[in-house]
């Protein structure tokens, strides 16, 4: 089974800055999505942005972009120029990109890191 | 579109009731789920559906029954609440090909139980 792993529970960022929020991951299959999600006090659950393993090119999406490292099986995502509507609980989630098997299309989520963004 | 809808928002049920918590998306989309959401442990996939009158196990199906008896609709029913079912439940559905497709995702429904 795959397991995803966000070991910061929490993070803080100033305004403008950067900052990157770990994810590991546990799996023996060679093709998989990896995903990042926010959720927004709102408790919506949005899509900021989605790598595919076959892809080597790192996953870009204006301020968001992801630092993809398929051996040691880490996906972290960097937010640049952090604003405020950044603040928010931010998932990394795992999908595997076969399509039988138990749990077809099942995403597989981290525990979530607490991003708080300072004036 | 209104993209995936649920209602309701927020429910508290005594321990014992039953109630749907109900799911629509207008995206023609084929694959829709339920997660539950509980503090430090993410979402987990509860059941999920691949298409009308088609339905499956997820992680953790206990205590929930779901049907999908149209494209638009696929309703969570707990039969019996109990406090261990006090979460947050979200609703997921993208296009037939979910290992490749995006899933748009519910804005939730936070459940209590008494």
């Amino acid at each position: 089974a795959q397991t995803v792993t966000q070991s910061q529970p929490e993070m803080s960022v100033q305004e403008a800055e950067t900052v990157t929020l770990s994810c590991t991951y546990d799996t023996s299959e060679s093709d998989y999505y990896l995903f990042w999600y926010k959720q927004p006090p709102s408790r919506q659950m949005i899509l900021v942005i989605r790598q595919e393993a076959y892809k080597q090119q790192n996953a870009t999406e204006n301020r968001f972009s992801v630092n993809f490292q398929k051996a040691a099986k880490s996906f972290s995502l960097k937010i640049s120029d952090s604003q405020l509507g950044d603040a928010a609980m931010y998932f990394c989630a795992y999908r595997s990109a076969h399509a039988g098997g138990t749990s077809y299309g099942k995403l597989t989520f981290g525990q979530g890191t607490i991003l708080t963004v300072h004036p | 579109n209104a993209g995936v809808t649920q209602t309701p928002k927020f429910q508290v049920l005594k321990t014992g009731q039953s109630m749907t918590l109900q799911c629509a998306q207008d995206m023609n989309h084929e694959y829709m789920s339920w997660y539950r959401q509980d503090p430090g442990m993410g979402l987990r996939l509860i059941h999920y559906s691949v298409g009308a009158g088609i339905t499956d196990q997820g992680e953790v199906p206990n205590g929930y029954n779901v049907s999908r008896s149209t494209t638009e609709d696929f309703p969570l029913r707990l039969l019996s609440a109990a406090p261990s079912q006090t979460s947050v439940y979200f609703c997921a559905s993208s296009f037939g090909r979910p290992y490749t497709d995006t899933q748009y995702f519910g804005p939730g429904t936070r459940l209590t139980v008494l």
